[in-house]
This record gives structure tokens, C-alpha cells and sequence, in this order.
């Protein structure tokens, strides 16, 4: 079946623009997760939502960031005023309940 | 110490060889253990689970050290396709929260 999805693949965009990041899960996927991969660097955790529950957003690195869950489906990931530093792969997870995670191809983000 | 470490690489092996990857986790109370594949420029994709009594997938054998906190990979007679990151990723304490390392380069040479 399908699997995750994310768009766009990849997007440049100027210092301080805000960019939206979108992430179709498996469908019937209750668990939805966000992480960040840096040049070098290990995935890092951002936010994780699980069906109606408050999300986990304690690895948002700013409050610059944000991300909404609609109808428990399909997520948006927002950077706003995005920064250098912001340039990574963001890739998007999901998963029955707690069981395996199924990533997504991931968003290459570069901020000029 | 950081939460899970791994030797970064890269390891550069011939066709047929075995290679071994360790990590390290710094969380006790880590419950679950995996081993994820990211090929270059790709999603990291589940390549194990990792089990207390050890498990084995073909030419792929995963062991786990509680008392040590340590998570052990071994790749046999090693194909030109096992090239690629090995993630070791750590279930630290919450049910859901996974902790990556940062990875280890293989590349199987002809």
C-alpha cells in the first residue's frame, strides 16, 4: 500500500520566510512524528501526535516552530521567520500505536 | 555521555567479509532497541528490532547487553548492497520517543 508522504521534496526559500511543510501518513496510522536530520547529524526528535491526544512538542527547538494534526490525518509542519540553521531534512514518521515507525522520503529545506 | 553513540565510520570492507557495529545507549531504562538502514539521500527504513535473548534475520544478527547498555550489529558475507548508514535507534524511556545515533558508514567494496 501507500506508504508516507511528504511534499514538497525539497524547498529553498530566503532568510525569514515562513515555509509549510505537509506530511501524508499511512492511512489508518494513528501515531504521526516529526523529526529533523542535519547535515551530520543524528534524527532528531520534534513532535509526535497520537490520535486525539495533546501532542509531545518538546523537541520543537523554538517557539519558531509549530505543526498541526487536521482530522487526525494529514500534518503541516510550519518554521516561521526561517533561519540558517533551519536548513536540514525534515522528515515525517507514522505508525499504529506505538509499533514500528514508517518514515516518510523527508522535506530538504534550505534557507539562503 | 551522549544518549546513543555510535562509531561513525566509514567502514570500507570487501564483498563477503562480516562487520560489526556497536553502540552504546546512556538511558537504563530504555526498553526497546532497533537497528534502521538509511541509504544516501533516503528515508531511514527498519532494517531489526533488537531483543534481550538476541535475533538473527538471515545474514544479520542483532545483540543486546543490558547490564553493559550496549547494542551490537553484525553483517555476514557482506553484499555490494549492504552499503549504507546503520542507525542505532533507542526507545529512552517514553513509549513512543525514539533516539537515533548518529550512524555508521558502510561501504562493501568489490
Amino acid at each position: 500500500g501507500a506508504g508516507v508522504s511528504q511534499s514538497p521534496s525539497n524547498k529553498v526559500t530566503e532568510k525569514g520566510k515562513d515555509v509549510e511543510l505537509r506530511c501524508d501518513p499511512i492511512s489508518g496510522h494513528t501515531a504521526l512524528y516529526w523529526y529533523r536530520q542535519s547535515l551530520g547529524q543524528g534524527l532528531e526528535f520534534l513532535i509526535y501526535f497520537q490520535g486525539n491526544s495533546a501532542p509531545d512538542k518538546s523537541g520543537l527547538p523554538s517557539d519558531r516552530f509549530s505543526a498541526e494534526r487536521t482530522g487526525g490525518s494529514v500534518s503541516t509542519l510550519t518554521i516561521q521567520r526561517t533561519q540558517q540553521e533551519d536548513s536540514a531534512v525534515y522528515l515525517c514518521a507514522s505508525s499504529l500505536s506505538t509499533d514500528t515507525q514508517y518514515f516518510g522520503p523527508g522535506t530538504r529545506l534550505t534557507v539562503l | 555521555r551522549k544518549e546513543v553513540e555510535q562509531d561513525p565510520g566509514p567502514f570500507n570492507v570487501p564483498e563477503g567479509a562480516t562487520v560489526a557495529f556497536n553502540c552504546t545507549y546512556s538511558n537504563s531504562a530504555s526498553q526497546s532497541f532497533f537497528w534502521y538502514r538509511q541509504d544516501c539521500r533516503k528515508e531511514p527504513k527498519l532494517l531489526m528490532s533488537v531483543y534481550s535473548s538476541g535475533n538473527e534475520d538471515g545474514r544479520f544478527t542483532a545483540q543486546l547487553n543490558r547490564a553493559s547498555q550496549y547494542i551490537s550489529l553484525l553483517i555476514r558475507d557482506s553484499k555490494l548492497s549492504d552499503s549504507a548508514t546503520y542507525l542505532c535507534v533507542v526507545n529512552t524511556g517514553s513509549n513512543y520517543k525514539l533516539t537515533f545515533g548518529k550512524g555508521t558508514l558502510l561501504t562493501v567494496n568489490p
